[in-house]
């Protein structure tokens, strides 16, 4: 089945540094990657899509200078956080809606997760 | 704003019973939808979904119903096991909008 990985997993960093996280399509080609962010036991929010070659479309709220998306091939999204603060820790996931096929067209699959904790 | 919602934050079942996990969703325009099930520490995982032209849909112990008329939706696990504790999420979609997810019910299966 389709598979869609995170890196790093997990990730500590200071306050005021810059994170990257990367999001991979392992077996199929995804036109539209998502990126979630999820609070402890809260639902996962919708950050901002992007499709390959284009620029991100950002989530009222998300600040798209804050969080930097990279779509740059068809198997890689990275999501970039910028002088990150402690109010960014948080578990960010990514998801892959591939061009053609998957169950229904509609589906999307999810990695799983990055764990950033900034101290 | 469209709005997906739990009626049940927490649900404990024995186990070998069936759960009921009930979704209410607000956007009448939604035609897709999807359960998901996310265990502790790890991303959402495919269960389940139906379209708005159906509204019963079965797979492996799972069944998803759909009552488009009160926008009520449902997921029930059959003979529910001790791996089937984790979080549960609706979530819905409205033509090429994004998916939109509800907040959760947390199943805990009582071995």
């Amino acid at each position: 089945g389709a598979v869609v990985s995170q890196h790093p997993s997990r990730v500590i960093c200071k306050s005021g540094t810059s994170v990257k996280i990367e999001c991979r399509s392992l077996d199929f080609q995804a036109t539209t990657m998502f990126w979630y962010r999820q609070f402890p036991k809260q639902s996962l929010m919708l950050m901002a899509t992007s499709n390959e070659g284009s620029k991100a479309t950002y989530e009222q709220g998300v600040e798209k200078d804050k969080f930097l998306i990279n779509h740059a091939s068809l198997t890689l999204s990275t999501l970039t956080v910028t002088s990150a603060h402690p109010e960014d820790s948080s578990f960010y996931i990514c998801s892959a809606r591939p061009g053609t096929g998957g169950r229904s067209g509609h589906e999307q699959y999810f990695g799983p997760g990055t764990r950033l904790t900034v101290t | 704003g469209e709005s997906v919602g739990l009626h049940l934050p927490t649900l404990s079942v024995q186990e070998g019973d069936n759960s009921i996990i009930n979704c209410a969703y607000s956007n009448s325009a939604s035609d897709y939808f999807i359960w998901y099930k996310q265990e502790s520490g790890k991303g959402p995982q495919f269960i389940i979904d139906i379209r708005s032209n159906m509204d019963k849909r079965q797979g492996q112990r799972v069944t998803v119903l759909l009552n488009k008329t009160v926008k009520h939706l449902s997921l029930q696990i059959a003979a529910t096991q001790p791996g089937d504790s984790a979080v549960y999420f609706c979530a819905e979609k409205a033509g090429a909008n994004n998916l939109f997810f509800g907040t959760g019910t947390r199943l805990t299966v009582i071995p």
